[in-house]
């Protein structure tokens, strides 16, 4: 089955660590996209990337890094700049011109 | 990037027609309006796509008007299963540097759609 998969779906980190959050695709998409939504909140736009080895800041990209070595793959590294980490992180996909595939989310929980 | 204002919850009863209306005054020349899915805790869902005037799918209408400040969202016969948070998009379709277009969209707060049996 093609479509994108994130891991794992909770995660659960100290305050002060750094967390990597996985995003992989097998859509054969050129552009990927990392998305954080807040209880209540619609989506907001942290990073996204059209091709390998370039990616652009979204919205909110502070505290945020990312890396696309890969057609396939778009990590998510949440860094402890990073004030409120606590949120759903969503990661999604799309040929050019087209709607956006979405994961199914990591709800990360930092304590 | 034009914002949109969509209400902020809505009711319906299972089998009834749902038109959820959406306002972006600020639309432009090049943006097309889309709207996505959102159940608890789960990515969004592609619903419809367009540009102007009227678009139909298997699930879903999409009424433009010719002015394009606003759309409807029209979902036929609703069921339980609707229940969910619907997102009205404009996107902003652009180049980037190595000329693939990419969907820079902008989610807002969605409407809360509660289909009760």
């Amino acid at each position: 089955d093609g479509g994108i998969t994130q891991s794992p779906k909770y995660l659960f980190r100290k305050e002060g660590q750094n967390v990597t959050l996985s995003c992989e695709q097998n859509l054969n998409h050129d552009a990927m996209y990392w998305y954080r939504q807040d209880p209540g909140q619609g989506l907001r736009l942290i990073y996204y990337s059209q091709i390998v080895n370039d990616f652009q800041k979204g919205d909110i990209a502070e505290g945020y890094s990312v890396s696309r070595e890969k057609k396939e793959s778009f990590p998510l590294t949440v860094t402890s700049a990073q004030k409120n980490p606590t949120a759903f992180y969503l990661c999604a996909s799309s040929r050019t011109e087209s709607e956006q595939y979405f994961g199914p989310g990591t709800r990360l929980t930092v304590t | 990037l034009a914002k949109t204002t969509q209400p902020i919850s809505m009711d319906s009863y299972e089998g009834q027609e749902v038109n959820i209306t959406c306002s972006h005054n600020n639309i432009a020349t090049n943006d097309y309006i889309t709207w996505y899915q959102q159940f608890p805790s789960q990515g969004p869902r592609f619903i419809i796509q367009g540009y102007k005037t009227k678009v139909t799918n298997e699930v879903a209408s999409l009424f433009i008007p010719a002015d394009r400040k606003s759309s409807t969202l029209s979902l036929p016969r609703v069921s339980l299963s609707d229940t969910a948070v619907y997102y009205c998009l404009v996107g902003d379709i652009f180049r980037g540097r190595y000329g693939g277009a990419t969907n820079k969209l902008i989610f807002g707060t969605g409407t809360l759609l509660a289909v009760q049996p």
